[in-house]
């Protein structure tokens, strides 16, 4: 059972776009977590999120937690080629990590 | 920080034998965990330990797979026998529990090929 639903799952877009990644559950977790992933790596912690409705900015990527702490989102201002990768969300209940399906994005240059 | 450490990247192997891979966390963390990553299945969690003591290992696909963590440096994984369908990519990862968030770093992973 997946726990966390990601959509889209492929996002293909050119350079200077703004995309918007979600992840979905019908549950609450205590915090929740969005990683990147380049190929032949492991994935890479991008932010963590705690409070429900929490806003917070990593340069041109901005990530929201939902006010019921079930879902999320990551935005994308202006995507870059480098921004290419396999983005995941995963949901902390207490110590175990429950990782979304992934959205895998190409920004084209 | 070397961070997380995992050993081989690589590994051919043929159905029925012994595969073992490697797993050294980044020091001073006290969680540890292992996951299997394939296309089909995405990003799973096998099972994870809290202090060497493992918490949960719901996630482990069936007798087949053991972990160990006989110190805080360092854990194995197991696969006896192989078989094909459990070629993918494993990660060890490590945290720090005693930390509100439990930020978890990502070693870079052992693909696992099993004819």
């Amino acid at each position: 059972t997946q726990l966390l639903e990601q959509s889209p799952q492929f996002l293909s877009i050119q350079e200077g776009e703004n995309l918007t990644v979600y992840c979905n559950s019908s549950s609450v977790f205590s915090s929740l977590q969005w990683y990147r992933q380049e190929p032949g790596e492991g994935p890479v912690l991008l932010v963590t999120v705690v409070t429900g409705g929490e806003v917070k900015k990593l340069k041109r990527l901005t990530f929201q937690f939902g006010d019921a702490r079930k879902d999320s989102s990551l935005h994308i201002t202006a995507a870059q080629p480098g921004d290419t990768g396999l983005y995941l969300c995963a949901g902390a209940d207490f110590n175990k990590f429950y990782f979304g399906s992934g959205t895998k994005l190409n920004v084209k240059p | 920080d070397a961070g997380v450490i995992q050993s081989p990247r690589h590994e051919v192997t043929e159905m029925g034998q012994e595969v073992t891979l490697r797993c050294k966390p980044i020091s001073g963390h006290n969680s540890l965990f292992w996951y299997r990553q394939t296309m089909m299945r995405g990003l799973e969690l096998l099972i994870y330990f809290n202090n060497n003591v493992p918490i949960d290992d719901s996630g482990m696909p069936e007798d087949r797979f053991s972990a160990k963590m006989p110190n805080a440096s360092f854990s194995t994984l197991k696969i006896q026998p192989s078989e094909p369908r459990d070629s993918a990519v494993y990660f060890c990862a490590s945290s720090q529990r005693d930390r509100v968030y439990n930020e978890q770093f990502f070693g870079p992973g052992t693909r696992l090929t099993v004819l």
